[in-house]
């Protein structure tokens, strides 16, 4: 089944303590791209990716960081989190093709920083 | 739940009827479009899509106009069902790019 993957789904941690949200996906993808979502706004993106070792920030980049060692995974670190990071985050792939078409959404992780 | 849409516009409507979700994007450079439905708990899925040098595609129950002099998209789902119950955002391409612009969405509430 062609999917997108995170873990973990739902996250509690404190201010200042690293973590790490992976993300998988198992269509030969080359993007990759990570978003938040918060109450009211649309999905923003934070890092994208166009292949292995090619990252770029997007729109909120700011205490994020992420890493595309591997086509498949494209995971999401947060070095120092803060509770404005609060939110609930989603990963997703795409073709490059044109850029057209689906875009696939992992099933989002709630992120809580208090 | 979720709490992502507890500030969005609510659309109500029986079951069987027809809905219509409405989007105002904002370039006038955006050449693609795509609508997406989010459940509860769940990541956005992908519904359909138009290019903008179509006014208006249909898929199975579901048809998208589009309307560039107005800047305005929509969704029409025809014969509503309970199942259809969840948040619809509308995203924009820009300039043939990658990088794709969402609109914070509607949720659909659909009655029994």
């Amino acid at each position: 089944e062609a999917q997108v993957t995170q873990n973990p789904r739902y996250l509690i941690t404190v201010t200042g303590k690293k973590l790490t949200v992976t993300c998988s996906q198992n269509m030969n993808h080359e993007y990759m791209s990570w978003y938040r979502q918060d109450p009211g706004l649309g999905l923003r993106q934070i890092y994208y990716s166009m292949n292995v070792e090619v990252t770029d920030k997007g729109d909120v980049p700011e205490g994020y960081k992420v890493s595309r060692k591997e086509k498949r995974n494209f995971p999401l670190i947060l070095e120092s989190p803060s509770p404005n990071q609060t939110s609930l985050y989603f990963c997703a792939s795409r073709t490059t093709v044109l850029f057209l078409g689906e875009q696939y959404f992992g099933p989002g992780t709630r992120l809580t920083v208090t | 739940g979720e709490s992502v849409g507890l500030h969005l516009p609510t659309l109500s409507v029986q079951e069987g009827d027809n809905s219509i979700i409405n989007c105002a994007y904002s370039n006038s450079a955006s050449d693609y479009f795509i609508w997406y439905k989010q459940e509860s708990g769940k990541g956005p899925q992908f519904i359909i899509d138009i290019r903008s040098n179509m006014d208006k595609r249909q898929g199975q129950r579901v048809t998208v106009l589009l309307n560039k002099t107005v800047k305005h998209l929509s969704l029409q789902i025809a014969a509503t069902q309970p199942g259809d119950s969840a948040v619809y955002f509308c995203a924009e391409r820009v300039d043939s790019s990658y990088k794709l612009i969402f609109g914070s969405g509607t949720r659909l509430l659909v009655r029994p």
